[in-house]
């Protein structure tokens, strides 16, 4: 089945730094990529939709300056939580469309826990 | 816009048991319907998806049926085993947005 992995898998920063987290597609090409926040006990909320070669689209209440998403090829998107606080320690989950015409299933990266002292 | 609703929040079963879980949704005009397990700090495994035009899918013990115009969703997992114990989501999708309920914690005990 399609994989879709996430790195770092968990990451520790100190308040007012940034975080790069990479999503990629490893056996398909994903047009459109998804950004998830899960706090504990509790749903995914959806971020973003990134697409391929355009500005991603956020979510109302998502700060589009302080999560930037890069959507630079069909395999590869990253979210980058700018000048973190310990107030955006979650786990972020990515996900990308497969796009097959059979299936069209939302394949989910393994998450990315973020702390932030 | 779509609420997703999952019933009940949690349950807790002895092994070999027969276990349905609900999933609710208020616009019928979606596209799909998946189903996906999550284990304690982990990503989301993809279980079954249904297509707005069908009305079951089934894989291995796992039994998911959809009533698109009652908004209804149903999860059913037969001969229940420990392993089987996760946090079950289902997730709407309407046109590019998904939508994701509450989800169910399930434990089976053995």
């Amino acid at each position: 089945g399609a994989v879709v992995s996430q790195h770092p898998s968990w990451v520790i920063c100190k308040s007012g730094t940034s975080v790069k987290i990479e999503c990629r597609s490893l056996d398909f090409q994903a047009t459109t990529m998804f950004w998830y926040r899960q706090f504990p006990k509790q749903s995914l909320m959806l971020m973003a939709t990134s697409n391929e070669g355009s500005k991603a689209t956020y979510e109302q209440g998502v700060e589009k300056d302080k999560f930037l998403i890069n959507h630079a090829s069909l395999t590869l998107s990253t979210l980058t939580v700018t000048s973190a606080h310990p107030e955006d320690s979650s786990f972020y989950i990515c996900s990308a469309l497969s796009g097959l015409p059979s299936t069209d299933t939302q394949y989910f990266g393994p998450g990315t826990r973020l702390t932030v002292l | 816009k779509q609420e997703v609703t999952q019933i009940p929040a949690a349950l807790s079963v002895p092994e070999g048991e027969n276990l349905v879980l609900n999933c609710s949704f208020t616009d019928s005009a979606i596209y799909n319907l998946q189903w996906f397990r999550q284990d304690p700090g982990k990503g989301l495994t993809s279980l079954l998806l249904i297509q707005s035009s069908q009305r079951e899918q089934t894989s291995g013990r796992l039994n998911a049926s959809l009533d698109k115009s009652s908004g209804r969703s149903t999860l059913y997992i037969a001969a229940s085993q420990p392993g089987d114990s996760a946090t079950y989501l289902c997730a709407v999708r309407s046109g590019n947005q998904f939508y994701f309920g509450t989800g169910t914690s399930l434990t089976v005990i053995p």
